[in-house]
């Protein structure tokens, strides 16, 4: 049972507009949340994260939304480049009294921007 | 040299060998992990090490052999796999082992089971 889902397994986006990927969960004790990148023969790299007393965290070109009631996350790419073509992983946990080995990952979304 | 670094990048071998993969971080992280990515599904979570000390063995068979001899280098040490163990093997660290805290990747072993 996947209790982190990233429902599209790829998306395609013009250069320069939005990228907006998505990720749902299931798990309502999972409190922090990760995005992570990852490059053909590279390790994941860490992207940008949120808890949840937050609903939106922002790092430059990348923006974070999250919506409890839902439990789902997004994660927004302006402008998109380029360089941002890559596979995103959706990461969550749940941080009071747990450790990390319990961060679970979604299967990753493929972004390709068009230039 | 930083990061964390994986050797070997790609590795093939019959079932009835023995093999290690390596990991070595220079970020002065306590804790180290291995991820085993297949096709199409997330990433799975191996083992832990905490403080050199594993934390966490994620019901992984015992032909995969762990082995972390120092807070900078962790071992998977492979005997008698399957073809169905072929995947991306990855090695992380982070500072502790604190919910929620980022992980720090290498870039995998890319391992074929013949």
């Amino acid at each position: 049972d996947q209790q982190v889902k990233q429902n599209s397994p790829s998306l395609s986006v013009q250069e320069g507009r939005i990228s907006i990927l998505n990720c749902d969960y299931t798990n309502s004790m999972f409190d922090y949340f990760l995005w992570y990148k990852k490059y053909p023969a590279e390790g994941p790299t860490f992207l940008i994260s949120i808890s949840s007393i937050k609903d939106k965290n922002e790092d430059g070109r990348f923006t974070v939304f999250l919506n409890k009631s839902a439990k789902h996350l997004s994660l927004h790419i302006v402008p998109s480049q380029p360089g941002d073509s890559a596979v995103y992983f959706c990461a969550a946990s749940a941080s009071r009294g747990f450790g990390n080995e319990k961060l679970t990952f979604g299967t990753g979304t493929r972004l390709t921007i068009i230039p | 040299e930083t990061g964390v670094t994986q050797t070997p990048r790609h590795l093939v071998m019959g079932m009835t060998n023995k093999k290690s993969l390596k990991c070595e971080q220079h970020l002065g992280h306590n804790a180290m992990y291995w991820y085993k990515q297949s096709a199409k599904k997330p990433l799975e979570l191996m083992f832990v090490y905490n403080f050199k000390e594993q934390t966490e063995n994620n019901s992984v068979p015992s032909r995969f052999s762990p082995e972390c001899p120092n807070s900078s280098h962790l071992f998977l040490h492979l005997h008698t796999l399957q073809p169905e163990d072929s995947a991306l093997y990855l090695c992380a660290s982070s500072q502790d082992r604190q919910g929620g805290e980022k992980l720090f990747f290498g870039s995998g072993t890319q391992l074929s089971v013949l």
